[in-house]
């Protein structure tokens, strides 16, 4: 049971650079979610997405891009990273909310943009 | 605009204490409670949820949270905390029709002092 796999672990790239974070899941789970973790802020969804093709913004959704073209894989793309987006980078996948799921989650991309 | 409330930024306790560490929601109807906690380096796991029946839900490594709807609250519960406990602890709600998307917390780090 593979579950949910994130890539890379770790990240370090330069402003501006594009940088594309992975995240796949073995469960066929429909809904799918980027977070970002903070000091001081805890997590805070990104980009979430309920089905292939469907994506919709969360709270912090500026400089990111999302797509979700199969249902096991969700990327998180930085099309011109910022120092200010150096966090912690969670991916998250649970059933239909109104089955009650909880959420699943990955183990992590630590991102450091210099 | 829906949101979780943590106390505690940080609770130090020594071995043998017991613990409680607040949440509150904000109104918004019909509401799923989690919390989560992520020990050093690790991911987030489900300690324990709530969706409905009996207000007092208990979890996975001997925690027990207690929903009061008259005080929206849901605070997690442990009688005896042990050194493995020392993690980060997030509450977190999902109202109804939101898409299955989490609302967290701002955390409360625990340190268990041996």
């Amino acid at each position: 049971d593979a579950g949910i796999t994130q890539s890379p672990r770790y990240k370090i790239t330069e402003t501006g650079r594009q940088v594309t974070l992975m995240c796949h899941q073995t469960w066929s789970h429909s809904y799918m979610f980027w977070y970002r973790q903070d000091l001081g802020h805890g997590l805070r969804l990104i980009y979430y997405s309920a089905a292939a093709d469907i994506t919709d913004k969360g709270e912090v959704p500026d400089g990111y891009v999302v797509s979700r073209s199969k249902t096991e894989n969700f990327p998180l793309t930085l099309e011109s990273a910022t120092r200010s987006q150096t966090s912690v980078y969670f991916c998250a996948s649970s059933i239909l909310p109104g089955q009650n799921q909880p959420q699943h989650f990955g183990d992590g991309t630590r991102l450091s943009i210099l | 605009a829906q949101s979780v409330s943590q106390h505690n930024h940080h609770v130090i306790l020594s071995e043998a204490a017991s613990l409680e560490l607040g949440c509150n929601y904000s109104y918004g109807g019909t509401v799923n409670l989690f919390w989560y906690v992520q020990y050093p380096g690790q991911h987030l796991q489900l300690l324990l949820k709530y969706f409905s029946g009996d207000p007092l839900v208990k979890g996975i490594k001997g925690f027990e949270a207690e929903f009061i709807k008259s005080k929206f609250s849901f605070n997690l519960r442990k009688p005896s905390v042990q050194w493995s406990d020392t993690a980060e602890y997030f509450c977190a709600a999902n109202y109804g029709g939101s898409q299955g998307n989490l609302i967290f917390g701002k955390g409360t780090k625990l340190s268990v002092k041996p």
